[in-house]
């Protein structure tokens, strides 16, 4: 069975760092490409980050571009959101979401989801 | 980037109702599109990829239909549990927006 599991989220200081961590089990990790998606209450979904199977291509939504950085440890079964500069409007519900491709073709497992409050 | 429009942003209907959801692309997107549920509370689910490639598991009620800019899911005999919001989602290259989501309420 797959599961996702996120972990690292809690509450920040506007201007600080957060790092999640999303743990992987039950497929083969370093075959797919990994995700993390935000949902903002009232706002809907927002894709936030991606990587391929390999690192070696990434990508990032304009909101979070040169603040967050997303990376993957395939000998762990493991990948990251390493958020910076965080602003209020980053207050959300993470997923961690496993692509059903080595790039990008739909989430089809998602983890619990874990909660980032940046405020004062 | 590529943005996606879905309409409408809500919907009524009651249960046996067949009802469409559109997601309009900017930019032609040929089938690197997907569909998925979100019932609050819940993670998303993923009903439809590559446009209308229904996923293992999902009733086959669900179903897509589209190519390049304008894309459709329906969902036929609406059950209790269909219920929620729906959003599409693209893949032709990053970043891989989301629409901004149709809700479908019960009449």
């Amino acid at each position: 069975e797959v599961q996702l599991v996120e972990s690292g989220g809690g509450l920040v200081q506007p201007g600080k760092s957060l790092r999640l961590s999303c743990a992987a089990s039950g497929f083969t990790f370093d075959e797919y490409a990994m995700h993390w998606v935000r949902l903002i209450p009232g706002k809907g979904l927002e894709w936030v980050s991606g990587i391929s199977w390999n690192g070696g291509r990434t990508g990032y939504a304009d909101s979070v571009k040169g603040r967050f950085s997303i990376s993957r440890d395939n000998a762990k079964n493991s990948f990251f959101l390493h958020m910076t500069s965080l602003r209020a409007d980053d207050t959300a519900v993470y997923f961690c979401a496993k692509d059903k491709q080595w790039l990008g073709g739909g989430l089809d497992a998602w983890g619990p989801g874990v909660v980032v409050n940046v405020a004062s | 980037a590529i943005h996606l429009t879905q309409s409408p942003s809500s919907l009524s209907a009651s249960v046996g109702d067949s009802v469409s959801i559109t997601c309009r692309a900017s930019q032609d997107i040929n089938i690197a599109l997907a569909w998925y549920q979100q019932i609050p509370g819940q993670a998303p689910k993923l009903l439809i990829s590559d446009a209308s490639t229904l996923t293992s598991g999902v009733p086959s009620r669900f179903s897509g239909r589209g190519f390049g800019t304008d894309f459709t899911l329906t969902i036929n005999s609406l059950q209790p549990g269909d219920f929620a919001t729906y959003f599409c989602q693209h893949f032709n290259t990053y970043p891989f927006i989301f629409g901004q989501g149709t809700k479908l309420e019960i009449q």
